[in-house]
């Protein structure tokens, strides 16, 4: 298995662009989460689905927007980039509600925005 | 409003000496607790996780400790290794089993083991 895999590993936007953060898995996983990590911070939750066609706001949902459309993707959309989305995204996967069981984490995407 | 807070920020320790960080917690109402490992660059990596009624917990070298009457854990570091050098943290989750519920992370502890 290849867990939680993400591309890019980096990227540099420029304010305005937009832009959509890849994450697959392949544990047949039902729950998925973005989060967001800026420097001295704990991760925050942006989105999380609880299975296919399903998703709803984390903590910080303002700027993104997702989708899920199979069980294995669940793709983070930046639509209009400020520089406030800078940070490093990860994307997660748990077969249960995280509050129980193991979250699994992608490599994570560093992304800029200039 | 829920916090975690860890301490030291960082530390620098020798290989194969011990280690121990601490995390202090006001969330509410308490569903577990769990420590990560992150290497720079990666993602993180879980080593516990510990419930209201669980007072320690071992996964190799790393021991995790938990009080929940003065909400605080601790992870110890046993015989510490060169690859031990990540940042480690601390995530509590609030809120009942099956619903409701949310986790809030702390900001790490960097340590990096030194020969």
């Amino acid at each position: 298995n290849a867990g939680v895999t993400q591309t890019p590993k980096f990227r540099i936007l420029k304010i305005g662009q937009s832009m959509t953060l890849q994450c697959t898995q392949d544990m047949n996983h039902n729950y998925m989460y973005w989060y967001r990590q800026d420097p001295g911070m704990g991760l925050k939750l942006i989105y999380y689905s609880v299975g296919a066609g399903i998703t709803d706001k984390g903590e910080v949902p303002n700027g993104y927007n997702v989708s899920r459309s199979t069980t294995e993707d669940f793709p983070l959309r930046l639509e209009l980039a400020a520089p406030s989305q800078t940070s490093v995204y990860f994307c997660a996967s748990s077969y249960y509600p995280e509050s129980s069981y193991e979250q699994y984490f992608g490599p994570g995407t560093r992304l800029t925005v200039t | 409003k829920n916090q975690v807070e860890q301490s030291p920020q960082s530390l620098i320790i020798l290989e194969g000496k011990n280690c121990t960080l601490q995390c202090n917690y006001t969330v509410s109402p308490f569903s577990n607790l769990r420590w990560y490992k992150q290497d720079t660059g990666r993602g993180p990596v879980s080593l516990t996780i510990m419930t209201f009624s669980e007072n320690t917990k071992s996964n190799g070298r790393y021991t995790a400790t938990l009080d929940a009457d003065t909400k605080q854990s601790s992870l110890h570091i046993t015989a510490s290794q060169l690859s031990d050098s990540a940042s480690y943290i601390c995530v509590v989750t609030s809120g009942y089993t099956g619903g409701g519920n949310k986790l809030t992370f702390g900001t790490g502890t960097q340590l990096k083991v030194e020969l």
